[in-house]
């Protein structure tokens, strides 16, 4: 079945640093990737997606990787700023329509 | 644009209760779904419902129900709340794929935390 991990359960940074949240997976089968942010008392919500066939992807601050052969999904903020504070979830999708397996979640505090 | 409302935002019940959250979109979607998220555990989903008129298992919906009462609404019941349902509940839709992936973009209410005593 598929499973998603992640290797650090919390992060603290200093703003201004860059931050890299790590996610490793089983499901080899999996169609895209996505990354989720969720923040204090809100529902988690989407920052951003790769396909399989994608080694990386490059949004506004974020790049989020992807290394199939060791089955690992990292996304990296620049320049991490305190309303980056949040959990931080790495999600499988694959061809169940709409059902997404999500990871653990990581804590990431930025400290001003 | 409210996006997802769900109600109640708290509940608190003895074990046994019965309860129905409340979940409505109004950006038009034709996919809801019901999560629930546990400390460690990320977000599980319970059921979910393609289209109006059709509603499937998701990992965990075991002790469940659901209702898709049109394409606005969709809601999940607790027949008999036990202490092991106490979590978040996290009600989505989505109907946007991203150009990249395909993906369906979820988007998330606020949640209700339930908690069963």
């Amino acid at each position: 079945g598929e499973s998603v991990g992640l290797h650090l359960p919390t992060l603290s940074v200093q703003e201004g640093d860059n931050s890299i949240i790590n996610c490793a997976y089983s499901n080899s089968a999996s169609d895209y990737f996505i990354w989720y942010k969720q923040e204090s008392g809100k529902g988690p919500q989407f920052i951003i997606d790769i396909r399989s066939n994608m080694d990386k992807r490059q949004g506004q601050r974020v790049t989020v990787l992807l290394n199939k052969t060791v089955k690992h999904l990292s996304l990296q903020i620049a320049a991490t700023q305190p309303g980056d504070s949040a959990v931080y979830f790495c999600a499988l999708g694959g061809t169940s329509y709409g059902k997404l397996t999500f990871g653990q979640g990581t804590i990431l505090t930025v400290h001003p | 644009n409210a996006g997802v409302t769900q109600t109640p935002k708290f509940q608190v019940l003895k074990t046994g209760q019965s309860m129905t959250l409340q979940c409505a979109q109004d950006m038009n979607h034709n996919s809801m779904y019901w999560y629930r998220q546990d400390p460690g555990m990320g977000l599980r989903l319970i059921y979910y419902s393609a289209s109006e008129g059709t509603t499937d298992k998701g990992e965990v919906p075991n002790g469940y129900n659901v209702s898709r009462l049109n394409k606005r609404e969709f809601s999940l019941r607790l027949e008999s709340a036990a202490p092991s349902q106490t979590s978040v509940y996290f009600c989505a839709s989505s109907e946007t794929r991203t150009r990249i992936s395909g993906a369906n973009v979820l988007t998330f209410g606020a949640g209700s935390r339930l908690t069963v005593l």
